[in-house]
């Protein structure tokens, strides 16, 4: 089955930096990466999702990249603010299976003033 | 947007007792559901796909007989933790898809197993 693996664990930035968050996943059939953000003891929340066909896709300070061959995707978070610490979720889906995600282990961050 | 609600938010219970949690889709109807189970400081493992009307798929190494889920209305999920001990305490979320390609989770239930 899929496997999807994420790093770093943990990521501290400073307020104004980027972030940047990596996942690698191992079924070649998979074709829809969203990413999570999670505050703690609260509901995964949808922040960008990308599906094969693209290569990178950016809503505001927020990008998301895809290299097919290498099997790898990256989030971007430009102009880190204290309010985007939170614990990141890389996941991967195959086609007829696009709600059956599989969670890559999770990057906390903490974004210092 | 599509909204699901999970009931109840916080549960605590004796050993050997069993719990029921819901899972709800309030303004779609949601032919599967998803059940995930997530310890402090871990991810989103996957447990079982809920499926209206039929079985339940139950991910490797998830015991069917500990973690029964029925689906028995498009818009009603149930996951029943039985004979709970302590190991099985967690957060426990259901997600379900709007139509649209996005999937909207529950607000998730803690499970606290004395």
């Amino acid at each position: 089955g899929e496997n999807v693996e994420q790093h770093p664990s943990t990521l501290s930035v400073q307020e104004g930096d980027s972030a940047v968050i990596k996942c690698t996943y191992s079924d070649s059939a998979s074709n829809y990466f969203p990413w999570y953000k999670q505050e703690l003891g609260k509901r995964p929340q949808l922040i960008i999702d990308i599906r094969s066909n693209v290569g990178e896709k950016k809503d505001q300070r927020i990008a998301v990249t895809l290299n097919k061959t290498a099997k790898h995707f990256s989030l971007h978070i430009t102009e880190t603010q204290p309010e985007d610490s939170a614990v990141y979720f890389c996941a991967a889906s195959k086609p007829s299976y696009t709600d059956k995600l599989i969670f890559g282990t999770g990057t906390r961050l903490q974004v210092f003033p | 947007g599509a909204v699901v609600s999970q009931h109840p938010s916080r549960v605590i219970c004796k050993s050997g007792t069993s719990v029921k949690i819901e899972c709800r889709s309030l303004d779609f109807q949601a032919t599967t559901m998803f059940w995930y189970r997530q310890f402090p400081k871990q991810s989103l493992m996957l447990m079982a796909t809920s499926n209206e009307g039929s079985k339940a798929t139950y991910e490797q190494g998830v015991e069917k007989d500990k973690f029964l889920i029925n689906h028995a209305s498009l818009t009603l999920s149930t996951l029943t933790v039985t004979s709970a001990h302590p190991e099985d305490s967690s957060f426990y979320i259901c997600s379900a898809s709007g139509g649209a390609g996005e999937l909207f989770f529950g607000e998730g239930s803690r499970l606290t197993v004395l």
